[in-house]
């Protein structure tokens, strides 16, 4: 069945980047597309992007556009995630997430991976 | 971005009781509509999608529905399995947005 598993947690210092990792399994990769979520202590679901696996194409919620890159590997059946620039509101749980069908619904979770930003 | 309001923030409700979650959407959106369960310690979980398609495995008990810009999750008799928080999320080929939440508590 479809699995995916995200790499483990990380602590990141204010200003630093951090670059999470996203591996699929029971499917075929580049046939669906890969969201990243993040929810924050507290605070709720909040949508940053997603990517085609297939051609590498890329949309993106407006306030991550300038600090977010999205990336796949088909050869590894790996997507990653870099964030930069970070800051204490960054400290969140990060989800990827699978497509149905080339959009952004969230069929298929990974298990998350927490980002503490602290000095 | 399509904004979403989702209400209320909190429910509480009995075991047996029917539940309503709104959601509104600030454009017309058509069914691009997903409902999700969120459990503390867990990945959320899609019930819903295009407003009205409960995913395999869900109970019956979930409905979705509505269009356009007014959409409600029903739970038609609450089960003690079914506390947790709801999101709605209008979603397309290329962006997506959460409404805030609503966790439904144990009266």
């Amino acid at each position: 069945q479809v699995q995916l598993v995200q790499s483990g947690a990380e602590v990141k210092k204010p200003g630093a980047s951090v670059k999470l990792s996203c591996k699929a399994y029971g499917y075929t990769f580049s046939k669906h597309g890969i969201n990243w979520v993040r929810q924050a202590p507290g605070q709720g679901l909040q949508w940053m992007g997603w990517i085609s696996p297939h051609n590498g194409n890329t949309n993106f919620a407006q306030n991550f556009q300038a600090r977010v890159t999205l990336t796949t590997d088909t050869s590894t059946r790996t997507a990653y995630m870099e964030l930069r620039s970070l800051r204490s509101e960054d400290t969140a749980l990060y989800y990827c997430t699978r497509d149905r069908d080339y959009d952004t619904i969230s069929a298929h979770w990974g298990q998350g991976t927490l980002v503490t930003v602290s000095s | 971005d399509i904004q979403m309001t989702q209400s209320p923030s909190t429910l509480s409700a009995y075991v047996g009781d029917r539940v309503t979650v709104t959601c509104r959407a600030s454009q017309n959106i058509y069914n691009w509509m997903a409902w999700y369960q969120h459990k503390p310690g867990k990945a959320p979980k899609l019930l819903i999608e295009k407003a009205s398609t409960l995913q395999s495995g869900v109970p019956s008990r979930f409905s979705g529905s509505g269009s356009g810009t007014e959409f409600t999750l029903t739970i038609s008799s609450l089960q003690p399995d079914d506390f947790a928080t709801y999101y709605c999320q209008q979603y397309n080929t290329y962006s997506a947005t959460f409404g805030q939440g609503t966790k439904v508590e144990i009266k």
